[in-house]
């Protein structure tokens, strides 16, 4: 099974700042077929369901803000959000569709200062 | 417009069994694989299992294999979960999901297993 690791668990950060999250997978999700990485982010509120905000590791979602950046290969990902917003107060998990059993980081719960 | 409704939870007792469904709309249900995903009180989301679109082909989580079945009806556009043998570690809010990439998710429906 691949292992998805992210960090920080937490972070508190102030409106304006940027955050960068990290996303570690135990194997690469690279698939030289489709020329792809198969890790996806996902954005979920309290009391709400998870939001996709990137698929393959940097293709944004239609209407996601573009301060919402994912980047990333192999085995290494990352979740920057440039100027952070209060709305954006959210926990936010990776995800990887490259094999079964698909399987989801812990998360990284951004809350804001 | 996407839509994905499940029902079907509730309270049930350890041991006994419950099937969840979820009503599709807004896309040719039909074409697309579909998935349930769970997330235990304040826990992290977890894969339960797939199923592809013609159903013929399904994918379990190690820790439901065996006792939940995934199956679909194309022709009344919805996905079922079938649980079998519920323990109390299976209490958990079950979401409804389109894969690949889960672009859309359902509200969820809550199951909770205790005597």
């Amino acid at each position: 099974d691949i292992v998805m690791t992210q960090s920080p668990s937490s972070l508190a950060v102030s409106a304006g700042d940027k955050v960068t999250m990290s996303c570690k997978s135990s194997q690469s999700l690279f698939s030289s077929e489709y020329q792809g990485n198969y890790l996806s982010w996902f954005q979920q509120k309290p009391g709400q369901s998870p939001k996709l905000l990137i698929s393959l590791a940097s293709t944004r979602e239609t209407g996601v803000p573009d301060r919402f950046i994912g980047s990333g290969s192999g085995t290494d990902f990352t979740l920057t959000i440039n100027s952070v917003q209060a709305e954006d107060l959210a926990v936010y998990y990776c995800e990887q569709y490259y094999s079964y059993p698909l399987t989801f980081g812990s998360g990284t719960k951004l809350e804001i200062k | 417009e996407v839509q994905l409704v499940e029902s079907g939870g509730g309270l049930v007792q350890p041991g006994r069994s419950l099937k969840l469904s979820c009503a599709a709309s807004g896309f040719t249900f039909s074409d697309y694989n579909m998935a349930w995903v769970r997330q235990a009180p304040t826990k992290g989301l977890e894969w339960v299992a797939s199923i592809s679109y013609g159903g013929s082909n399904t994918h379990y989580g190690d820790s439901v294999k065996g006792r939940f079945t995934i199956s679909r009806d194309n022709a009344k556009s919805t996905l079922y979960l079938q649980m079998d043998s519920l323990r109390s570690e299976d209490t958990a809010t079950y979401y409804c999901a389109r894969p690949a990439t889960f672009a859309y998710w359902g509200q969820g429906t809550l199951v909770t297993v205790s005597s």
